[in-house]
């Protein structure tokens, strides 16, 4: 089984500022790694695939890169609707999540 | 619209057996692959079951396999989970989700799974 690290928990940032999420898998994933965002009650939505590139629909603020076994996830411009839990994902071998980073209002 | 909508949740003694159903619209179901993913409460996500959109190739995490069994009918464009043996760390609220060459791209609201006394 391949284990997905995430850091920090909590990530404190202001509006407007960027954030950078950390994700290291006990492997190497090659570029098999997506973000998803969840916010409270709501499903999670997928963000990032291939460990860079934006799926449909999502802002350019939004940017992930790495490979093999450390990845990010930022976000340039902080908007209100940004914060929320954010997880990564290898898919691969089968699939496994990170534990989360809590991304909240400074 | 593209959309998924899970039932069958609810309460069930502990070694109880719950069956739940995953409704698709809006897209050829048939030549999706699916998941399943779980949450407990105030928990992180957890991957637990992958049929291939044929049905013939399926998997499952460590911590069901054995237990729960995927499926599904894509005449009726839906996909199950069926859940034996329940425990309470099975308590989690369980989505469905396709899966696209992006990735897990749609998914459905949750139901939710009680394994209580």
């Amino acid at each position: 089984e391949i284990v997905m690290t995430q850091s920090p928990a909590t990530l404190s940032v202001s509006p407007g500022e960027r954030a950078t999420l950390s994700c290291r898998a006990s492997q190497s994933v090659s570029s098999n790694l997506a973000w998803y965002q969840q916010k409270p009650g709501q499903a999670p939505r997928l963000l990032i695939y291939g460990a860079s590139i934006r799926a449909t629909g999502i802002p350019a603020r939004f940017s992930g890169s790495g490979s093999g076994t450390e990845f990010t996830l930022t976000i340039s411009i902080l908007q209100s609707e940004d914060f929320a839990v954010y997880y990564c994902q290898q898919y691969e071998n089968w699939y496994s999540f990170g534990q989360g980073t809590k991304l909240e209002i400074k | 619209e593209v959309q998924l909508v899970e039932s069958g949740g609810g309460l069930v003694q502990p070694g109880g057996s719950l069956r739940l159903s995953c409704a698709a619209s809006g897209f050829t179901f048939s030549t999706y692959e699916m998941t399943w993913v779980r949450q407990a409460p105030g928990k992180g996500l957890e991957w637990v079951s992958y049929i291939s959109s044929s049905g013939t190739t399926i998997q499952y995490a460590d911590s069901v396999k054995g237990r729960f069994t995927i499926s599904r009918d894509n005449a009726k464009n839906s996909l199950y989970l069926e859940m034996n043996s329940l425990r309470a760390e099975d308590t989690a609220v369980y989505y469905c989700a396709r899966e696209d060459i992006e990735g897990q791209d749609i998914w459905g609201q949750g139901t939710m799974v009680t394994v209580s006394t």
